[in-house]
């Protein structure tokens, strides 16, 4: 299988700015997972997908953040008017229904900074 | 709440040397999951190894092993005889339902020296 994929690698922006960000899964899983990473810490969940649908959000995922799944194969999440605080790697990932492990397969990353 | 905790910062082997990563865990749930993951300065995170809360053996996967001690709540990672590529961040992760968010810890870097 082709890993789980993400575009661009590295965003640059200017504070305000919208900035959009896509992730393809591993074919054939139906799970998609968005996670956001700040310096020194661990994953943070942001919102998951099954399917089309977006089943979970966090509390993380402010009103300037909307993600979508239209077609049930790539993902795209979306920051509206940027802030600094927003600078971060926002990781994908997906796993396929398989039981009790759900092993999730992340992407490298895309990594955002906001100016 | 679901917690995991890893106490150590950061740990310095030498290469074929074996290393324990600490991991202990905080749930209510009865059934849980347990997962390792590595992070090179790539970004990319890697997963190593799973263990299910009613797995009664420990997990193994090549040169990796999960200590599980349910008791004490600890998921420990066992690498055996390093190598310089081992040097990465690691994360311990939960899962306490299929299809949820994984819930991390704070990481341990691993540096392997030769």
């Amino acid at each position: 299988d082709t890993g789980v994929s993400q575009d661009p690698r590295h965003k640059i922006t200017k504070r305000g700015q919208n900035v959009t960000f896509r992730c393809d899964p591993i074919s054939e899983h139906n799970r998609l997972y968005w996670y956001r990473q700040t310096l020194g810490q661990g994953p943070e969940f942001l919102t998951y997908f099954q399917n089309e649908a977006q089943l979970e959000k966090s509390r993380l995922l402010s009103d300037r953040f909307s993600a979508e799944r239209p077609k049930g194969s790539f993902s795209t999440l979306e920051i509206q008017r940027t802030e600094q605080g927003d600078s971060a790697m926002y990781l994908c990932a997906s796993s396929r229904t398989s039981g009790s492990s759900d092993t999730q397969y992340f992407g490298p990353g895309t990594r955002l900074t906001v100016l | 709440a679901q917690k995991i905790t890893q106490t150590q910062p950061g740990m310095f082997v030498q290469e074929k040397e074996a290393v324990t990563l600490d991991c202990t865990y905080d749930t209510s749930d009865q059934s849980y999951g347990l997962f390792w993951y590595k992070q090179p300065s790539s970004g990319e995170m890697i997963f190593l190894i799973y263990q299910g809360s009613y797995d009664e053996q420990n997990a193994t996967e090549g040169r990796y092993s999960l200590n599980f001690q349910k008791a004490r709540k600890s998921a420990n990672l066992v690498i055996s005889a390093s190598q310089l590529g081992d040097s990465a961040m690691y994360f311990c992760a939960m899962i306490h339902q299929a299809g949820t968010a994984l819930i991390f810890g704070k990481g341990t870097t691993l540096s392997v020296s030769s």
